[in-house]
């Protein structure tokens, strides 16, 4: 077993629709926990960071953290065509005093109009 | 503009012939990664260095070597002996070592004829 899960989909859903992306792990010592999306052929980029349970909004955008059951989600309200793109869910959990994310498969999601 | 720049963006190597991927930024950041993608299984840690002259081997550093001369810079040497190495790398770098918010280059491919 993966220390994180994370369905690779495809998850096609119609413009305007609200999104729903999940990830569960394994280690309780994870303490930071991130969303990047990563547009085909190019580098991730940071949309969520969070270190607490509960929720985080940011415009469309919400990340959910939920560590008694070691799951955690993002929420795309009102999605459009350019939502379109690979979700990476990430966290962190500290070695050497530094922490070092690990990274989920990523869920490929497809907005059509 | 402040970022990471990788180059090449794409390389083609011939089996038995070691390549090296350039890694440069001018975020002032202390700590870099190496990633490696493949298609399905997101993104893999190779090696990563928290300050200069000084790096430790991630998950999967087998066939891969790398330096660290310069804060600014941080190649990465895929030799021969890496078994499989057709994929996308990804270089990232972070402000201190607390590893959640990661800036990422915009890859270089490499794939092995």
């Amino acid at each position: 077993q993966k220390e994180v899960e994370q369905d690779p989909g495809p998850l096609s859903v119609p413009e305007g629709a609200i999104v729903s992306l999940n990830c569960t792990y394994s280690n309780s010592a994870f303490q930071y926990f991130m969303w990047y999306r990563q547009y085909s052929r190019k580098g991730p980029e940071l949309l969520m960071y969070t270190y607490s349970s509960g929720n985080k909004e940011d415009g469309r955008f919400t990340a959910q953290v939920d560590k008694s059951s070691k799951y955690i989600s993002l929420f795309i309200r009102d999605s459009q065509p350019s939502d379109s793109a690979t979700y990476l869910c990430a966290m962190s959990l500290p070695s050497g005093g530094s922490y070092i994310p690990t990274f989920g498969r990523g869920t490929s999601l497809i907005v059509h109009p | 503009d402040g970022g990471i720049t990788q180059s090449p963006k794409y390389l083609f190597r011939k089996e038995g012939q070691n390549v090296t991927l350039s890694c440069e930024q001018n975020l002032n950041h202390d700590a870099m990664y190496w990633y490696r993608q493949d298609p399905g299984q997101g993104l893999r840690l190779i090696y990563y260095s928290q300050i200069v002259n000084d790096f430790q081997k991630g998950d999967i550093a087998e066939g891969y070597s790398v330096s660290r001369e310069k804060k600014e810079s941080f190649p990465l040497t895929v030799t021969s002996a890496q078994k499989n190495p057709t994929a996308f790398y990804l270089c990232a770098s972070s402000l201190d070592r607390g590893g959640g918010e990661l800036f990422f280059g915009e890859g270089s491919r490499l794939t092995v004829l």
